[in-house]
């Protein structure tokens, strides 16, 4: 089972901030992974898949990169409706895995 | 517009079964797979298995594959999640999610289920 470790669990930030959240994998996942918002109550809402593809709807202020082992997510320009956790996720192969997720907070 | 509607919260004792289900509407219900994913209170997403609804292959985490049915009723266009032998920490909120290529871009909006003696 591919292992995925997100760095930080949680960060503060203020609106306007740059954010970047970390997902390592523990062996190669290629490009195959994705990742999610997910906000209190509600389902995970996928935000960019194949480590870099921005998913329809999604602000362009949400990017991707990385490939192998190592990826992350940059929000460029931090919103109010961001705050939320975000986790990543593996696609090449089974068992899928998710991170352990980043909680990012209001400062 | 494509939804997954699912169904209600689940109260069960410990040893029992649940059966979930999964509505789906806006799109061909065959042409893609369904997975399961969980998510116990606190935890992070954890993956259960997936059905293709056309053809109605599975694929199950080794974790839950003693445990654990996926179906689909392609008449229905509507997937369920069968799970038996209930332990208290099968606690969770229970999703389904289309996927699209190797990522899930559509989600149900989750079942509770809470196992309790």
């Amino acid at each position: 089972e591919i292992q995925m470790t997100q760095s930080p669990s949680s960060l503060s930030a203020s609106v306007g901030d740059k954010v970047t959240i970390t997902c390592r994998a523990s062996q190669s996942v290629s490009g195959y992974l994705n990742w999610y918002q997910q906000k209190p109550g509600k389902a995970p809402k996928l935000l960019i898949y194949s480590a870099s593809s921005l998913q329809s709807g999604v602000p362009s202020r949400f990017s991707g990169s990385g490939s192998g082992t190592e990826f992350t997510l940059t929000i460029s320009s931090l919103q109010p409706e961001d705050f939320a956790t975000y986790y990543c996720q593996q696609s090449y192969m089974t068992p899928l895995t998710f991170g352990g997720g980043t909680k990012v907070e209001i400062k | 517009q494509v939804q997954l509607v699912q169904s209600g919260t689940e109260v069960k004792k410990p040893g029992a079964s649940v059966k979930l289900s999964c509505k789906t509407s806006g799109y061909t219900f065959t042409s893609y797979v369904i997975h399961w994913v969980r998510q116990a209170p606190g935890q992070r997403l954890e993956w259960m298995g997936w059905i293709h609804a056309g053809n109605g292959n599975t694929k199950y985490s080794r974790k839950f594959q003693d445990r654990v049915t996926i179906t689909s009723d392609t008449s229905a266009s509507t997937a369920y999640m069968d799970l038996n032998s209930l332990r208290p920490e099968d606690t969770a909120i229970y999703f389904c999610a289309r996927e699209q290529q190797l990522h899930n871009d559509y989600w149900g909006q989750g079942t509770l289920v809470t196992v309790s003696s």
